[in-house]
């Protein structure tokens, strides 16, 4: 059974650097062709992608937010975490990782998600 | 601004059948497999289609997903009060050479069952 669960600050200040944490189990990041990826949802807004690394170390970001953006993995402790440098009232949102098998199935399993407000 | 266009609502009774259309380019849907996401109010994204038209486990038959050039559509026939919820399209999208693709979702559809 394939589970992911968010952690990190509920409230962070601008200009400061969040860090995200996505611990997941049923599945092993040094497994060929699996990755994890961040996505976020502002309230009441769309989904937008934020970055995601495979079990090789190959990572993507989206390129909009490329240079905010930093996302590594622990396969040890089963965990993949993002930094967001700057963060930004806009930045507010609801924040999600999700399971991902290259060239088949994308983001099928999905951690409840984790509320960040940016604010002073 | 999203790279896929979606539109912003949609609505049916129940039993009808209604679809969601997704648009985009050569370079995302033209070119990559299209998956669609249920978002029911309050939860996390719930994968419904994958590769245009193949369905994960436990995903009612009367979801169904084709393809045809750059545009992309979502069928739900038989429709419940359930199936109200947000309808996402997503692809990977290959407009920044060198860069790797990047992923990339549509604005959302909002489904109402009337």
């Amino acid at each position: 059974q394939i589970t992911l669960k968010e952690s990190g600050p509920t409230l962070v200040k601008p200009t400061q650097t969040l860090t995200l944490t996505c611990t997941f189990s049923g599945f092993s990041l040094s497994t060929s062709a699996v990755g994890v990826g961040w996505i976020r949802q502002p309230p009441g807004e769309a989904l937008e992608w934020l970055a995601l690394i495979y079990w090789n170390d190959d990572k993507r970001y989206s390129p909009s937010l490329k240079s905010r953006l930093t996302i590594t993995k622990d396969t040890s402790k089963n965990q993949v975490v993002l930094i967001m440098t700057n963060m930004d009232p806009v930045d507010t949102a609801t924040y999600f990782c999700a399971h991902s098998i290259v060239g088949a199935t994308a983001f099928d399993y999905w951690g409840q998600g984790t509320l960040v407000t940016v604010s002073s | 601004q999203s790279v896929l266009t979606q539109p912003p609502s949609a609505s049916g009774t129940p039993g009808q059948r209604v679809t969601i259309s997704c648009s985009g380019s050569s370079s995302n849907i033209g070119s990559n497999y299209v998956y669609w996401y249920q978002q029911l109010p309050g939860r996390a994204p719930k994968l419904l289609i994958y590769r245009n038209n193949q369905r994960p486990p436990g995903v009612p038959g009367r979801f169904s997903g084709s393809k045809s050039g750059t545009s992309a559509s979502l069928a739900i026939s038989g429709l419940r009060s359930e199936d109200e919820a947000d309808y996402y399209c997503a692809a990977w999208d290959d407009t920044t050479p060198p860069d790797p693709p990047n992923w990339v979702f549509g604005g959302g559809t909002k489904l109402t069952v009337l």
